[in-house]
């Protein structure tokens, strides 16, 4: 079975906080994805990375950035964080470009 | 704009009775997936579909792709309680040359009642 974790289920942070979000697939799989999920907007990807060292932009990247620096491992960094980065995360993995994601269990991040 | 609508965004169903949620996307893609999420857990797959006309089912759960009209249906045969969940459908617009980047629909949220 596919494994994708999170470092955090939970995690609260103060406005202004560096934020590190960790995600790890025990699958080798090539591609990496961040979301966002709020309330009535669905799945927001915000950064995915197709090979180690690299990464694209999403749908909503401002405000974060990324580091994929081993296979298996995808950080998500919030640089200076805001109340509207409040949001519940979602790490997701897929073998290739024409496979399906899987995702992780979720870190539900709240800045005060 | 690549865009993905799902409707209905609520609904509410009796344990015993048939629906379907339908699912619109805004341009050519034949890559389209469900997920299903339940309270507080993650998202998990239900079904993939890759081409037009794919049919594909798993228990009461029924998955289908009409590339032409741009729609997949998702239908709920003889609904249960343990169908109470979040589904998304979620397209990949770039037919898999884009690292498998999906667009997300905001989610229909399923209560089956008794």
């Amino acid at each position: 079975d596919v494994k994708v974790t999170q470092s955090s289920r939970y995690l609260v942070k103060r406005t202004g906080e560096k934020v590190f979000l960790e995600c790890v697939q025990d699958m080798d799989h090539e591609n990496m994805f961040w979301y966002r999920q709020d309330p009535g907007l669905g799945l927001r990807l915000i950064y995915f990375s197709y090979d180690v060292k690299m990464k694209e932009k999403g749908d909503i990247p401002e405000g974060y950035s990324v580091s994929r620096e081993k296979k298996e491992r995808f950080s998500l960094i919030l640089e200076s964080a805001s109340t509207n980065q409040t949001s519940m995360y979602l790490c997701a993995s897929s073998l290739d470009d024409y496979n399906e994601q899987f995702f992780g269990p979720g870190t539900r991040l709240t800045v005060l | 704009e690549l865009k993905v609508e799902q409707n209905p965004l609520f609904l509410s169903m009796q344990e015993g009775k048939n629906y379907t949620i339908y699912c619109n996307y805004s341009t050519t893609s034949d890559r389209l997936y469900w997920y299903r999420q339940d309270p507080g857990k993650s998202l998990e797959s239900l079904f993939v579909l890759l081409s037009n006309g794919a049919v594909k089912q798993e228990g009461r759960l029924m998955a289908s792709l009409d590339t032409k009209a741009r729609l997949s249906t998702l239908h709920i045969t003889a609904a249960v309680h343990d169908l109470s969940a979040t589904y998304f459908c979620a397209v990949d617009f770039a037919g898999g040359t884009s690292y498998g980047k999906l667009t997300f629909g905001q989610g229909t949220i399923l209560t089956v009642h008794p």
